[in-house]
């Protein structure tokens, strides 16, 4: 089966700009997480769907980050306007019924200058 | 709250022998899974070894096992045979049983180098 893909791979940004990161979860996995992973630690939630509803954003800091899933699949996260501090890479990841932990995406690397 | 610990910033094997990461956790739930993933420098993160915190066996996967112990609140991973692509960052993490989709909290990580 096909892993969740995630676009871009990199990204390189000014601070105050904006960006938008796409993932497309394995099929007819209803669960869809993001998480930030900063350079030297590992990767914290940022937020978690269940088909197209948020069960957890207790994380996201939502004057800056959103994130939707219309339709129940693919999902997008938007910073806006990024800050210095949001250099990390964001990771993706989905898990179905009867699933041992999660299948994660490749990243995508985001530099803020 | 759930907290992983890992306390080896780095490690380092000679290939073909044993190495074994550590990993500490604290939680308050009575039913929770310990998860092993491994990321190399492409930075995917693969899963590698699961161990619900009800299991009387501890877990086992090819070259890799965990090293349970409930009492002491430990799930040490154990690579035997390291080979060179063995080389990565390794997270320890604690999350649902089977089945469920509960939050993963990671712990930092231990960077292993297998030297030739």
């Amino acid at each position: 089966e096909a892993g969740v893909a995630q676009s871009p791979r990199y990204k390189i940004i000014e601070k105050r700009q904006s960006v938008a990161f796409w993932c497309n979860p394995i099929s007819g996995h209803a669960t869809l997480y993001w998480y930030q992973q900063i350079l030297g630690q590992g990767p914290k939630l940022l937020i978690q769907f269940q088909n197209n509803g948020v069960v957890d954003d207790s994380q996201l800091p939502k004057d800056r980050f959103s994130a939707e899933r219309l339709k129940g699949v693919d999902s997008t996260l938007k910073i806006q306007p990024a800050k210095l501090e949001d250099s990390a890479v964001y990771l993706c990841a989905s898990t179905g019924t009867g699933d041992y932990g999660y299948t994660f995406g490749s990243g995508t690397r985001l530099t803020v200058v | 709250a759930q907290k992983i610990t890992q306390t080896q910033p780095g490690m380092f094997v000679q290939e073909k022998e044993a190495v074994t990461l550590d990993c500490t956790y604290d939680t308050s739930d009575p039913s929770y899974g310990l998860f092993w993933y491994k990321q190399p420098s492409s930075g995917e993160m693969i899963f590698l070894i699961y161990q619900g915190s009800y299991d009387q066996q501890n877990a086992t996967e090819g070259r890799y096992s965990l090293n349970f112990q409930k009492a002491r609140k430990s799930a040490n991973l154990v690579i035997s045979a390291s080979q060179l692509g063995d080389s990565a960052m390794y997270f320890c993490a604690m999350g649902p049983t089977q089945g469920g989709s509960e939050k993963l909290v990671f712990g930092k990580g231990t960077k292993l180098t297998v030297n030739p």
